[in-house]
């Protein structure tokens, strides 16, 4: 059974700083690879698109990169913002089942 | 470009009663899912739809739950009779090639 472990589950961190947010499937053959934001109460608002035929993808301040050996992939934020305070999900394609699979989220909490 | 619609945003019931949500697509999205997001899970698949064809309703709990997508846009979700642990939110989103964009979401609270 396919399944997908985010790490850490919760996260605080001060203003300003930099983060890792890591998603890792048991199943590498993974394609396609989206990260979301979901803010309390809404739905999950797409924030990066990793296709099969790509490594990485940048938006803003946002970097996701994809390691399809190992069945990992991270989302980079850079000088984090109180804004930026959500829950932030993963989901990948599993080459072997055709499902799309999401992992279970990490709250991150930005102080100022 | 409008996103996903969703309706109701929330809605209340008792166990046994009914309920049904529905979804409006992204125009041109020929893949519409249907989610269940329990609190503190990522969402779970209900049914996928590629038009208006099922593509994949395994995780579908077919005694309780039924979906269409009539003329390949809208699509309504029901549930009857519903249950305690039917308590989550309904998540729909569309896709056109690979992205997946998610509405607001249904929140059923059953009682």
């Amino acid at each position: 059974k396919q399944e997908v472990t985010q790490i850490p589950a919760a996260l605080s961190v001060p203003e300003g700083e930099n983060l890792v947010l890591n998603c890792s499937f048991t199943d590498s053959a993974i394609y396609n690879l989206q990260w979301f934001r979901q803010d309390p109460g809404k739905g999950l608002t797409s924030l990066l698109l990793i296709q099969s035929s790509q490594r990485e993808q940048t938006s803003g301040r946002l970097n996701a990169s994809l390691d399809k050996s190992s069945g990992r992939s991270t989302l980079y934020i850079a000088a984090s913002q109180p804004g930026d305070s959500a829950t932030y999900l993963c989901a990948g394609y599993s080459g072997n089942t055709g499902k799309l699979i999401f992992g279970q989220g990490t709250t991150l909490q930005v102080k100022p | 470009e409008a996103g996903v619609a969703q309706s109701p945003r929330y809605k209340i019931i008792e166990k046994r009663q009914s309920v049904a949500f529905w979804c409006n697509p992204i125009s041109g999205h020929a893949t519409l899912y249907w989610y269940q997001q329990i609190l503190g899970q990522g969402p779970k698949l209900l049914i996928q739809f590629q038009n208006n064809g099922v593509v994949d309703d395994s995780q579908l709990p077919k005694d309780r739950f039924s979906a269409e997508r009539l003329k390949g846009v809208d699509s309504t979700l029901k549930i009857q009779p519903a249950k305690l642990e039917d308590s989550a939110v309904y998540l729909c989103a569309s896709s056109l090639v690979a992205e997946l964009f998610f509405g607001e979401g249904s929140r059923l609270t059953v009682l």
